[in-house]
């Protein structure tokens, strides 16, 4: 019964190709982040989504598309990877409107090589 | 950037608590305090919040100065599983805009407890 799922865990893949990662939450919430974790720690967000309506972009290079198909649902697709997209990635969740906390999912490890 | 500054690391013993301070001086009226917590290579733990009121749930307690520029987060009896790195975050309350629901974490304080 995990809250915030995220698919793949760790992802090694090759410069230049096109990866995808999933996130599912099952608790209810409008609204999804992604954010990125580099090499330094540092939490940064990415994208936001409510009720499947972007909401926040920040500087994120254009070969990073998320996609929500629903309001459980945030993926992030990225295409021509690079060497400097080696991160970890997590999604979040929290209810629009609320002052709660988020729930972070448990991150995919993506390493490019 | 973040708007909070707290010391980049602490120590304590198991079963001491944990005194966790933040320097928040430029919050305004309509914006919270959060604490989240990252235990090694997991996702960020929400802990508390609060707004002007001291609160206190089953992990931590808040404390907030009356003039709100900066809090303590106490975690009361510290165990080894404690050990995480603690971030201070101010956050609007005010719904709509781009910047709401937006997390801004800083490098946060590096907690060790030891036996």
């Amino acid at each position: 019964d995990t809250a915030v799922s995220q698919t793949p865990k760790y992802l090694v893949t090759q410069m230049g190709n096109d990866k995808s990662i999933k996130c599912e939450q099952n608790l209810g919430h409008d609204t999804m982040y992604w954010y990125k974790q580099d090499s330094k720690k540092f939490l940064k967000i990415m994208f936001s989504y409510n009720n499947k309506e972007l909401i926040i972009n920040e500087t994120v290079p254009n070969r990073f598309s998320p996609k929500s198909p629903d309001k459980a649902h945030l993926n992030l697709h990225i295409n021509s990877l690079e060497l400097g997209d080696s991160a970890v990635y997590f999604c979040a969740s929290s209810q629009g409107g609320a002052t709660g906390g988020y729930t972070f999912g448990s991150g995919t490890r993506l390493t490019v090589v | 950037d973040a708007k909070t500054t707290q010391p980049p690391s602490m120590d304590c013993a198991e079963g001491r608590a944990a005194n966790l301070p933040c320097n928040h001086s430029t919050i305004s009226g309509n914006e919270y305090v959060y604490w989240y917590r990252q235990i090694h290579s997991q996702g960020p733990q929400y802990i508390i919040h609060g707004l002007k009121n001291n609160e206190t749930n089953e992990m931590a307690s808040l404390i907030i100065t009356e003039d709100r520029k900066s809090s303590t987060l106490i975690l009361p009896h510290a165990t080894l599983r404690d050990t995480a790195v603690y971030y201070c975050i101010v956050r609007p309350s005010v719904a709509g805009g781009t910047s709401y629901g937006k997390l801004t974490f800083g490098q946060g304080t590096i907690l060790t407890v030891h036996p």
